[in-house]
């Protein structure tokens, strides 16, 4: 069985500055993907970054940076340079290498970027 | 339209009433995904399907939810005498399946989802 954990309910960073959002997970695969979502306030849930098991180098778009941590099970969420349009919730996510990618999400972070 | 859509936005019932939702995929795509999410928490999956398929269903799917995708393309989900429990987001997404070193990958991709207030 999968499990994700996120131990941060809330988090808060002013504009302009860095902010790292923690995840923890426990898997019975060897090849499996792991996953931040996005989820603005009433709006839909928009994939931010993915990470595949296999792959050692973290994984990086844009703002928004992983460290990748296999052998502790730890998958961070780095984002710089907080926008206003960054305030969502965050979940961080893991989904097995079998064929069928259901996908198991952490409780979830809400992050509010202060101007 | 190119992305998840899912009807209605917002559905109010009453205990013990039957609800239907709706989700219509991103058009090529093969697989599709129902999810519950409740306040304030992550989305939990319920089942999937790979084109008309119904490959896995969770254990939080009682015997008083059932979903289908008849040809395919969209899928319905109904709920049977609706409790107060089973208030939730419910969540649709879609992916399209293909392989990758690490077995098969697959983003999905999410719909507005469907908020069942039952009173």
């Amino acid at each position: 069985a999968q499990t994700v954990t996120q131990s941060q309910p809330e988090m808060s960073v002013q504009e302009a500055e860095t902010v790292t959002l923690s995840c923890t997970y426990d898997t019975s695969e060897n090849n499996y993907y792991l996953f931040w979502y996005k989820q603005p306030p009433s709006r839909q849930m928009i994939l931010v970054i993915r990470q595949e098991a296999y792959k050692q180098q973290n994984a990086t778009e844009n703002r928004f940076s992983v460290n990748f941590q296999k052998a502790a099970k730890s998958f961070s969420l780095k984002i710089s340079d907080s926008q206003l349009g960054d305030t969502a919730m965050y979940f961080c996510a893991h989904a097995g290498g079998t064929s069928y990618g259901k996908l198991t999400f952490g409780q979830g972070t809400i992050l509010t970027v202060h101007p | 339209d190119t992305g998840v859509s899912q009807n209605p936005r917002h559905k109010i019932t009453k205990r013990g009433q039957n609800v239907t939702f709706r989700c219509d995929p991103i058009s090529e795509h093969n697989r599709l995904y129902w999810y519950r999410q409740t306040l304030g928490q992550g989305p939990e999956f319920l089942t999937y399907f790979q084109n008309e398929a119904q490959l896995e269903k969770s254990r939080l799917l009682s015997d008083r939810f059932s979903a289908e995708r008849p040809k395919g393309s969209f899928s319905t989900l109904e709920i049977q005498r609706t409790e107060q429990g089973d208030s939730a987001m419910y969540l649709c997404a879609s992916s399209f399946l293909f392989p990758s070193p690490s077995g098969t990958y697959n983003e999905q991709f999410f719909g507005p989802g469907t908020r069942l207030t039952v009173l």
